[in-house]
């Protein structure tokens, strides 16, 4: 296709792991990212992996990249209320500066 | 350290009206971007800059649309005869110095166009 998909609501118990998923357009993207924007806030980068690597691990997130699916996902462990946001995935095309982005998801966390 | 900050956070214009949005980027940072978000998407691209040119303004969706960042620091997005589709929030971004570079974006500027 040619979006950045996401799904766009996902809901977990605190406490539980989250796994957001995304599928990114152009296999040759160099930096994939996620980004988490709290209600009425701008976009807080959480994470970016480079498209040589399988996974990256950062505390309580993992992200895993299957460049052949192109397929990008944000595993967030131990899930907080505060963990409460809308997650995008973005990429950057190779030989652009723009950053692509999917349509977010939100994720509710339930005490 | 500072971060991107950008003002106003919230502007209400009357269609028609002409509105300036300002974003600093962080100092040092040579690129700068603009991204619009209307509700429930994805920001969209708008403008990038390098140092003080405009290197790919293919994002502005029409002529009333024009960004300038004069001394290669502060930029101001510049909106003409705004329509009501106008309305979304407003995001500018910084990075080092360009292509693969991280990303950082200020609060946003909400613009609501009656």
């Amino acid at each position: 296709g040619e979006d950045v998909e996401q799904s766009l609501f996902l809901s977990v118990r605190e406490g539980d792991s989250s796994v957001i998923n995304c599928t990114y357009t152009d296999s040759s993207s160099t930096y994939l990212y996620w980004y988490k924007q709290e209600p009425g806030a701008g976009l807080q980068l959480l994470t970016y992996i480079f498209s040589n690597m399988d996974m990256k691990q950062d505390q309580r997130l993992t992200v895993l990249l299957n460049k052949k699916d192109k397929h990008l996902s944000l595993r967030i462990a131990d899930t907080q209320t505060g963990d409460s946001a809308i997650y995008f995935c973005a990429e950057t095309p190779p030989g652009s500066y723009q950053l692509t982005f999917g349509k977010g998801t939100k994720l509710s966390v339930i005490p | 350290g500072a971060g991107v900050s950008q003002t106003p956070s919230n502007k209400v214009t009357e269609k028609g009206k002409y509105v300036e949005l300002r974003c600093d980027p962080i100092s040092g940072h040579t690129a700068l971007y603009w991204y619009r978000q209307s509700l429930g998407q994805g920001p969209e691209f708008l403008i990038y800059f390098q140092g003080t040119g405009a290197a790919d303004d293919s994002g502005l969706p029409n002529d009333r649309f024009f960004a300038v960042r004069p001394e290669g620091s502060v930029s101001t997005l510049k909106i003409q005869r705004t329509e009501r589709g106008d309305s979304a929030v407003y995001l500018c971004a910084s990075s080092l110095s360009g292509m693969g570079e991280t990303q950082y974006f200020g609060p946003g500027t909400r613009l609501l166009v009656l």
